[in-house]
């Protein structure tokens, strides 16, 4: 059973709109999230991250949201740009050290 | 160069032939990884070392072999290769001081 779930397996935006990508987990001892973005051909990269004790962060066009008591977080990404088409996918983990466990991914597409 | 690089990037083989996928990183992280990755279940872990000589199970670990001589390289071995492996391994590492992993580029595996 995946404890961390992608629902959408891919997402159109129009150039200069927001992206929304939606993420929920069902493990409530996960205390810290990331997101990887992975271009075709390429391995990951780390975005952004969040802890528990946070419920936004923000790092230039890309934030995230998390939602504690929903086991849910997203990440927006504003304004959308043609660039930023590619598999993102949301993680999680119990401690800052231990293994991380991924989601299915998203892959989004930004139409100019 | 520096960084984390996986050789072969694609690799045929047949069902029942053993097959090594290596891992070579120069940042003399502490952690190194082994993911696979397939349609509809993002990225698995398979096995990880948290450093030389000592490795651990994933969650998909059955039908692989890992070993860790030397802090820079993770091999991994498929000893009888399955149509099931066929996959996309992607290898990372990380300091267990940093919560981000870098992704090698991957190695395209084909088990016919």
């Amino acid at each position: 059973d995946q404890q961390v779930k992608q629902n959408s397996p891919s997402l159109s935006v129009q150039e200069g709109r927001i992206s929304i990508l939606n993420c929920d987990y069902t493990n409530s001892m996960f205390d810290y999230f990331l997101w990887y973005k992975k271009y075709p051909a390429e391995g990951p990269t780390f975005l952004i991250s969040i802890s528990s004790i946070k419920d936004k962060n923000e790092d230039g066009r890309f934030t995230v949201f998390l939602n504690k008591s929903a086991k849910h977080l997203s990440l927006h990404i504003v304004p959308s740009q043609p660039g930023d088409s590619a598999v993102y996918f949301c993680a999680a983990k119990k401690t800052s050290y231990d293994k991380v466990i991924f989601g299915p991914g998203t892959s989004l597409s930004v139409i100019p | 160069d520096a960084g984390i690089t996986q050789s072969p990037r694609y690799k045929i083989t047949e069902t029942g032939r053993q097959v090594t996928l290596m891992c070579h990183q120069t940042w003399s992280h502490s952690y190194m990884f082994w993911y696979r990755q397939d349609l509809g279940h993002g990225l698995r872990l398979i096995y990880y070392s948290a450093a030389a000589d000592i490795t651990d199970k994933g969650e998909v670990p059955d039908g692989y072999v890992v070993s860790r001589s030397k802090t820079e390289n993770f091999p991994l071995t498929l000893e009888s290769a399955t149509r099931s492996q066929t996959s996309v391994y992607f290898c990372a590492s990380s300091d267990f001081k940093l919560e981000t992993q870098y992704f090698g580029p991957g190695t395209r595996l084909l088990v016919l």
